[in-house]
């Protein structure tokens, strides 16, 4: 059973660039959910995904989006960065949107310089 | 949202020694999870309570939800450099949403 695997680990980019991360969710699960972590803080939830629609947004910005795909995976989609966008950004899958279990990959470590 | 008050910040201590942090709320949780994460991971489930007053054990770690369901505690017991991490609690955000909200954790350091 394979977990939740996010890429790229790393990245650098420049205020007002666009980037998207991406994530394979734990084989079986179909909800993803995306979490910002910002340094010496705990993750803030940006949305979840469930069967390729989303199932809620926590309290960020429009040009934060993402997408679901049939088989699950997810992509995380930030236009016009801004430099308080460094973070960790972590995916965590689960069985399904009510289940209590999150399976968290390692995260992006996003640097936006 | 539904929020969650973790203390203390930080804690350093030395191997051996016993300690407890603590996941506070003015709410009330149907549940509350507590994870750990290692510098460069995500969080790891550790351990979902569900019932108000529960006291669940995993080896050296126990984890109480207490009776109000509003606040949950964590005590280590002989606590091992291995133990070194940051500390999460979750709970649901509320509003029928059983997404999980954390608070801004403990980071522990064990020093042998």
């Amino acid at each position: 059973e394979t977990g939740v695997t996010q890429s790229p680990t790393h990245l650098i980019k420049t205020r007002g660039q666009q980037v998207t991360l991406r994530c394979s969710s734990q084989s079986g699960h179909n909800t993803v959910s995306w979490y910002q972590q910002a340094l010496g803080q705990g993750p803030q939830f940006i949305f979840q995904y469930y069967r390729e629609e989303e199932n809620g947004r926590g309290n960020f910005p429009p040009r934060f989006s993402g997408l679901q795909f049939p088989n699950y995976s997810s992509e995380l989609n930030v236009n016009a960065l801004e430099l308080d966008d460094s973070a960790l950004y972590l995916c965590a899958s689960s069985l399904v949107p009510g289940n209590y279990g999150y399976t968290f990959g390692s995260g992006t470590r996003l640097t936006v310089v | 949202t539904q929020l969650l008050e973790q203390s203390p910040q930080f804690l350093s201590i030395q191997e051996g020694e016993n300690l407890t942090v603590y996941c506070n709320s003015s709410s009330v949780f149907s549940s509350l999870q507590w994870y750990r994460q290692e510098p460069g991971e995500g969080p790891v489930l550790l351990v979902t309570v569900v019932t108000g007053g529960e006291v669940k054990k995993l080896k050296r770690l126990t984890f109480q939800f207490g009776d109000a369901r509003k606040d949950s505690s964590l005590h280590i017991t002989a606590a091992q450099p291995g133990d070194t991490g940051l500390y999460l609690c979750a709970g649901p955000r509320g509003g029928g949403s059983y997404i999980p909200t954390f608070g801004r954790g403990t980071s522990l350091i064990v020093h042998p």
